[in-house]
C-alpha cells in the first residue's frame, strides 16, 4: 500500500524556471493539501482541495498554482521559481477534513538558485 | 492567519522521565486539533485527532488532553524512551477547513 507518493524527491532549479510537483494517493481520499516547511516556521498550507476539480488557497499561496483533475492526484506548480521558494514541500491527504488524520508523503526538497 | 503556539520549542529529558508539552490555539471557530509525531528524515505521522472539549486520548505511553474553551492541548509522555525522540506537532483546524500547524516541540530522550 503506497499511501501518499510525491515526485520528485529532490530538485534544483534556476531562478525563473518552472516545474510541477506531483502528489498521488491511493486511499481514495477526498481532501488533499500542499504544505511548505521552512526552518522555524513549521508547516504552512499553500493550497488545498476538497475534491476532484476543486482547489482553494491556503496561508501562503502566492507564486504557486495547483490542479486536481483526477481525485488521486494533486499537482503543485511553480510558474517562475524564486529563491524564496526554496523549501521542503509536503503533500497530505485525508478522508474527512479535520475529523480524520492527515497522511503525509515523504516530501520534496526543492532548491532554487 | 491563526497563531498556533507550541511550548517548549525543545526539550531534553533522561530516559524514564515523564514529560509534557503544550499547544495553544484560538478558542473560537474550533473544529478539531491534531497531534503528529515527526521523526527526522521521515514524514509526520498522526498520533491523535481530538474534537470535543474535555477529550482525552491515549496510545501506549502517550496521552493528550483538550480544552477548547481556553484554547490549549497537552501531550504527555510517560517514561520516555530514546525511540520517543522526535518533533511533536499540533495542528488547529478551524471551521474554514484549513490546517494551521504549530512549529513543534523537539524532544530528545537521553539514554
Amino acid at each position: 500500500n503506497a499511501g501518499v507518493t510525491q515526485t520528485p524527491k529532490f530538485r534544483v532549479l534556476k531562478t525563473g524556471q518552472s516545474m510541477t510537483l506531483l502528489c498521488a494517493q491511493d486511499m481514495n481520499h477526498e481532501y488533499m493539501y500542499w504544505y511548505r516547511q521552512d526552518p522555524g516556521m513549521g508547516l504552512r498550507l499553500i493550497h488545498y482541495s476538497v475534491g476532484e476539480g476543486t482547489t482553494a488557497k491556503g496561508e501562503v499561496p502566492d507564486g504557486y498554482n495547483v490542479s486536481r483533475l483526477k481525485k488521486q492526484n494533486f499537482l503543485l506548480g511553480l510558474e517562475s521559481a524564486a529563491p524564496s521558494q526554496t523549501s521542503v514541500y509536503f503533500c497530505a491527504s485525508t478522508d474527512g477534513a479535520g475529523h480524520q488524520p492527515q497522511h503525509f508523503g515523504d516530501g520534496t526538497r526543492l532548491s532554487i538558485l | 492567519i491563526l497563531n498556533v503556539e507550541q511550548s517548549p520549542q525543545s526539550l531534553h529529558v533522561q530516559e524514564g522521565d515523564s514529560t509534557n508539552f503544550t499547544c495553544s490555539f484560538p478558542s473560537s471557530n474550533f473544529y478539531a486539533l491534531h497531534w503528529y509525531r515527526w521523526e527526522t528524515a521521515k514524514s509526520p505521522e498522526a498520533l491523535f485527532v481530538m474534537t470535543l472539549n474535555g477529550d482525552e486520548k491515549k496510545k501506549g505511553r502517550i496521552s493528550a488532553t483538550l480544552n477548547t474553551k481556553e484554547g490549549y492541548s497537552y501531550l504527555y509522555i510517560k517514561g520516555s524512551q530514546p525511540e520517543d525522540s522526535a518533533t511533536y506537532l499540533c495542528a488547529f483546524i478551524g471551521t474554514g477547513n484549513q490546517f494551521y500547524f504549530g512549529t513543534g516541540t523537539s524532544l530528545t530522550v537521553i539514554p
